[in-house]
């Protein structure tokens, strides 16, 4: 089983919808948790981090729930420059990241 | 930013590869990843202070060095198909603070 699990995807979303998508992580000692947001052939590039009280950014809102071991990134009004793969990000102790599969996101006029 | 080089590289199974990575200034631990397509980012290793000081789940056969001034190389020795992928590296402070990736070197075995 991988440590960090997303829905590989893709979720087709028409242009100003919501999508919602979560991923799964399987180490307790994880400490914190990141989305990142990757472009076609381009390095990932962070997106925001994850808070269990939850927190937003703009159209973006992600949340943790510790007790279920899932993360959430909800997009609010997709543009189609949202179309990406979305990594869903655990960090245990150290620097090491432990990224998911990702999960694309293709938005559509 | 984080610097890599070379973009694109093209080596027959067998051969050995060095990438390379400038960090960002002001960060001395790096850490590098595999990315083969389709998939995720996976943890080859990090260095701090020139020391290696975490590895992923990869063989002996990746090897790393960090310099004085911070700078990294990657070695893959005996390349297998199996080794085509994006590296990634990506340089940060000792407390992960400012975690920022490189643009990748696109390795590809033949």
């Amino acid at each position: 089983r991988k440590e960090v699990e997303q829905d590989p995807g893709p979720f087709n979303v028409p242009e100003g919808a919501t999508v919602a998508f979560n991923c799964t992580y399987s180490n307790s000692a994880s400490q914190s948790f990141f989305w990142y947001r990757q472009d076609c052939r381009k390095e990932p590039k962070l997106l925001m981090s994850v808070y269990s009280s939850g927190n937003e950014d703009g159209r973006f809102t992600a949340q943790l729930n510790r007790a279920s071991q899932y993360i959430s990134l909800l997009i609010r009004d997709s543009k189609l420059s949202d179309s990406a793969t979305y990594l869903c990000v655990s960090k245990a102790a150290g620097n090491k990241l432990t990224f998911g599969g990702g999960t694309r996101v293709l938005v559509k006029p | 930013g984080v610097t890599q080089s070379p973009t694109h590289l093209i080596k027959t199974r067998g051969q050995q590869v060095t990438l390379r990575c400038s960090s960002q200034s002001g960060h001395n631990t790096v850490s590098w990843y595999q990315q083969a397509l389709g998939q995720g980012p996976q943890f080859i290793f990090q260095y701090y202070r020139e020391e290696e000081n975490g590895r992923g789940n990869f063989p002996p056969r990746f090897s790393g060095l960090q310099f004085p001034n911070d700078s990294s190389e990657l070695n893959v020795n005996a390349l297998e198909l199996d080794d085509s992928a994006l590296y990634l590296c990506a340089s940060s402070a000792p407390d992960g603070y400012g975690y920022t990736f490189g643009s990748g070197t696109r390795l590809t075995v033949v």
